[in-house]
């Protein structure tokens, strides 16, 4: 069964600061990968995704995520965070290629900025 | 673009009573909505995978007669929690494909259900 491990359930880090969150999943092939952004009370923003190609993705709002295929891992960085990037933060993955079957989803790392 | 709106945002019922979600997508076209279900402290559970005039297809575990899906257009799919519980209270949010790309889902901003 997919499984995608977020091991990080809450982070607190400081305005300005660099930011790493983690995502591992379990497959045998390489799944799409994706990272969404959920604020308080709102629907959740793609911020990345990852098909094929250069394993270095970049996203909106200064994010980036690196594929390792190795580790199967699919952590996402932002050199420089800033307080409005506080927010729960959803990796998930998608098995199928090519079609849109069944997206799951991690348990979530809730981002604190501190002043 | 890929906007997708959920009416009502929040809604407050009895017991009993049933509820309708509304699920649009306002600048594109989806063949395919997805609804799921948002625990506290936990992931999003998909429910169910609706297609525009056919059947949804229900996850495990999900009551397909308690929680009725129709896709009737390119742009709407209505989730109906029929004679609701205290335990159906949670945070539902649909996504959609914006047709023909079949590789991401836009998601909408939820919609948090309170059952008394």
């Amino acid at each position: 069964a997919q499984s995608v491990t977020q091991p990080d359930i809450h982070i607190t880090v400081s305005e300005g600061a660099s930011l790493e969150l983690r995502c591992n999943y379990s497959y045998g092939a390489t799944p799409y990968l994706f990272w969404y952004v959920q604020s308080p009370g709102q629907g959740l923003q793609l911020l990345l995704k990852y098909f094929s190609g250069d394993t270095l993705v970049q996203g909106i709002k200064g994010f980036e995520a690196e594929f390792k295929r190795s580790q199967s891992s699919f952590n996402l960085r932002k050199p420089s965070v800033h307080w409005s990037d506080a927010a729960e933060y959803f990796c998930a993955v998608d098995l199928s290629s090519g079609g849109y079957q069944k997206v799951t989803f991690g348990t979530g790392t809730k981002l604190q900025v501190i002043p | 673009g890929a906007v997708v709106s959920q009416h009502p945002s929040r809604v407050i019922c009895k017991s009993g009573t049933s509820v309708k979600i509304e699920c649009r997508s306002l600048d594109f076209q989806a063949t395919t909505m997805f609804w799921y279900r948002q625990f506290p402290k936990k992931s999003l559970m998909l429910m169910a995978t609706s297609n525009e005039g056919s059947k949804a297809t229900y996850e495990q575990g999900v009551e397909k007669d308690k929680f009725l899906i129709n896709h009737a257009s390119l742009t709407l799919s209505t989730l109906t929690v029929t004679s609701a519980h205290p335990e159906d209270s949670s945070f539902y949010i649909c996504s959609a494909e914006r047709t023909p790309e079949t590789d991401t889902q836009y998601f909408g901003p939820g919609t948090r259900l309170t059952v008394l």
